[in-house]
Formats: structure tokens, sequence, C-alpha cells
């Protein structure tokens, strides 16, 4: 079975701009959650998608932002780009909700300069 | 508020010894605990985890203890082999999400 696929796996984008990064879960699985890891920070909880719908959101801004379409791919935007935005952007899959086992993806690496 | 912490950014090891591995957390309503390892240019992949009703949980060589009343969990890891060496991090469950640690860098010596 496929794991848990992200792209780009890399980008390069500069202050103010925005980008979309992508996700494809583990076939089956409906959950679908999004965490931003810095150094220093460990992964921040962003959103949770499940059956097409936003489940639980983090503390970020709202120009954070995200959608899970009908076959569960899901995708995130981030608007207005800012310096900080700099990170390793996980995607992680589970069958289902309140199910702890949660499987990553190798992460979208975003510089923004 | 940082509810999940490892206060310990990196440790290394010599290869057949003990790892132990600390985190701590402030929510008493966490009702599970997890353990993630990862590697570069790779995502987080589960390790072990325990319930909020037990305090030991064990997987060959990996061991996972939650002492409830101090909200401390650790991760022993016997014998430590070059391969652990890698970032890990702490996660525990509050409704369906997952709240992680900084993580801690393991590093195993030959």
């Amino acid at each position: 079975k496929a794991g848990v696929t992200q792209t780009p796996r890399y980008l390069i984008k500069t202050r103010g701009q925005q980008v979309t990064l992508s996700c494809s879960p583990i076939s089956g699985h409906r959950s679908v959650s999004w965490y931003q890891q810095t150094p220093g920070q460990g992964l921040q909880f962003l959103f949770e998608y499940f059956s097409e719908t936003q489940r639980n959101k983090g503390n970020f801004p709202g120009r954070f932002s995200g959608r899970q379409f009908s076959n569960s791919r899901s995708e995130m935007n981030v608007s207005t780009l800012e310096l900080g935005d700099s990170a390793l952007y996980l995607c992680a899959s589970s069958l289902g909700r309140f199910l702890y086992e949660q499987y990553f993806g190798p992460g979208t690496r975003l510089t923004v300069t | 508020d940082q509810q999940v912490k490892q206060n310990s950014p990196s440790l290394s090891v010599q290869e057949g010894r003990i790892s132990i591995l600390n985190c701590d957390y402030t929510n008493s309503m966490f009702d599970y605990f997890l353990w993630y390892k990862k590697y570069p240019a790779e995502g987080p992949t589960f390790l072990i985890s325990i319930s909020s009703i037990k305090d030991k949980n064990e997987d060959g060589r990996f061991t996972v203890f939650l002492n409830k009343s101090a909200k401390h969990l650790s991760l022993h890891i016997v014998p430590s082999q070059p391969g652990d060496s890698a970032v890990y991090f702490c996660a525990a469950r509050g409704g369906s999400r997952l709240t992680f640690g900084e993580g801690t860098q393991l590093t195993v010596n030959p």
C-alpha cells in the first residue's frame, strides 16, 4: 500500500507570494492533518480535515488555510508569505478521527526569501 | 503555551547502552501518548504508544513508561544501536489532535 505522498518536496518562494501544498493520504484513510515543523518548535498542529470538513484548527493566522477533496486528498494554502513561514510542512493521515496512529508523509520544505 | 516539552534537545550514548528520552506534559486531559522517530528528509514514523490507564508498554527494545502523577513519560531503548540515531518526538493525544514536543536528537556512537 502506498504511503502518504506530498508535493512538491521543495519550494522556494518570495515574501508576499502565496503557496499551495498538496497531500495524498494512504488509500482508505479519511482524516488528514497538517503540521509545521521548525527548529526548536517541534511539530505545530495546523489543522485537521475529515470528510471534506475542517474539524480542528491550531493557533495559526488566517493566512493559513486548507481544504479536503472527496477523494480525501488535501491541500494547504499560505497567502502573503512571511520569512517566518519557512519550515517543513508535514501531512499525516489516519483511518478516521480519534485514532492515535497517524502516518506521515515526507514533508514539503518551504523556504521564503 | 507548550503543553508537551522535551527538555533535552540532544542525547549521545554508546552502542549497547541504554538510551532514556524524557517528556513532560501539563494537560491532564491527554489520554494517549506516543513516540515518533524521524530521520532527515523523512516524515516521522510511529514507534510506540501508551494509554493513560497504563504505566508501562514494551515492544522489543523499546519501553515507554508513564508517570501520571508527575505528568512525565520516558522512552527507554535497550540496547541502543547506531541505526537508532534520529530525532525522537513525544506526542500526546487530546480529542482528535496530537500535540508534539520539540524533539530530542539521539546519537548512538559505535
